[in-house]
């Protein structure tokens, strides 16, 4: 059974500070990596995908990736309320069929 | 939005009915999935179509059957809807970006079996 594990929460955090989202996962073979925000209430949105080791950056956002450590992060800089959500991360498959296995999700505060 | 449209948005239904969620997508996609989001589990597959009338089993699909006649409809049926089937239902496709495949989600149903 492949697993995907997030740091459990909720997580907190002042306005302006940084915000470090962890995710483990057992398939050594994993290829693609994706980060998803999910709003109370609605549906999960892309904001990140990594398919290589290192460092990936798009505005606030950070993915990191260390395939040997079989570990994934997101890092929000200068964290705003609006922020504040749930995030989940998915790994996908090494089969066919594009298939996506998630962790739980963890929920980030950011306080005013 | 990736032109992914889910109805009905919310339902509510006796334990024992029989219920068909729709999802349909405009963009001519190949895969498509349902899951189901629950608290405590995170989102979960239940099935997944890799094309007309080509589908397969996910992670926890016990009590659902889907369809698919057509690219732009795959459907989602409880044949007999029992109260542990209450939750908020997700539908995806499989769209190429950056190079990989990457899933984007419809807004969800909410059902509630009583």
């Amino acid at each position: 059974q492949k697993e995907v594990e997030q740091n459990s929460g909720p997580l907190s955090v002042p306005e302006g500070a940084i915000a470090s989202l962890n995710c483990t996962y057992s398939d050594r073979g994993s290829q693609s990596f994706f980060w998803y925000r999910q709003y109370s209430g609605k549906s999960p949105e892309l904001i990140m995908s990594i398919y290589s080791n290192g460092d990936k950056e798009d505005g606030r956002f950070t993915a990191q990736l260390n395939k040997a450590s079989q570990y994934v992060s997101l890092l929000i800089r200068d964290s705003q309320p609006s922020d504040s959500a749930t995030y989940l991360c998915a790994v996908i498959d090494t089969g066919a069929n594009s298939k996506l296995t998630f962790g739980k999700g963890i929920t980030l505060s950011v306080r005013p | 939005d990736a032109g992914i449209t889910q109805s009905p948005r919310h339902k509510v239904t006796e334990t024992g009915t029989p219920v068909t969620l729709r999802c349909h997508q405009t963009e001519n996609h190949r895969y498509m999935y349902w899951y189901r989001q629950d608290p405590g589990h995170g989102l979960r597959l239940i099935h997944y179509s890799y094309g007309v009338k080509d589908t397969d089993k996910g992670e926890v699909s016990d009590g659902y059957s889907v369809s698919r006649s057509k690219t732009e409809d795959f459907l989602l049926t409880l044949e007999s809807a029992t109260s542990s089937q209450t939750s908020v239902y997700f539908c995806a496709i499989s769209a190429l970006a950056g190079g990989t495949d990457t899933q984007y989600f419809g807004p969800g149903t909410r059902l509630t079996v009583l």
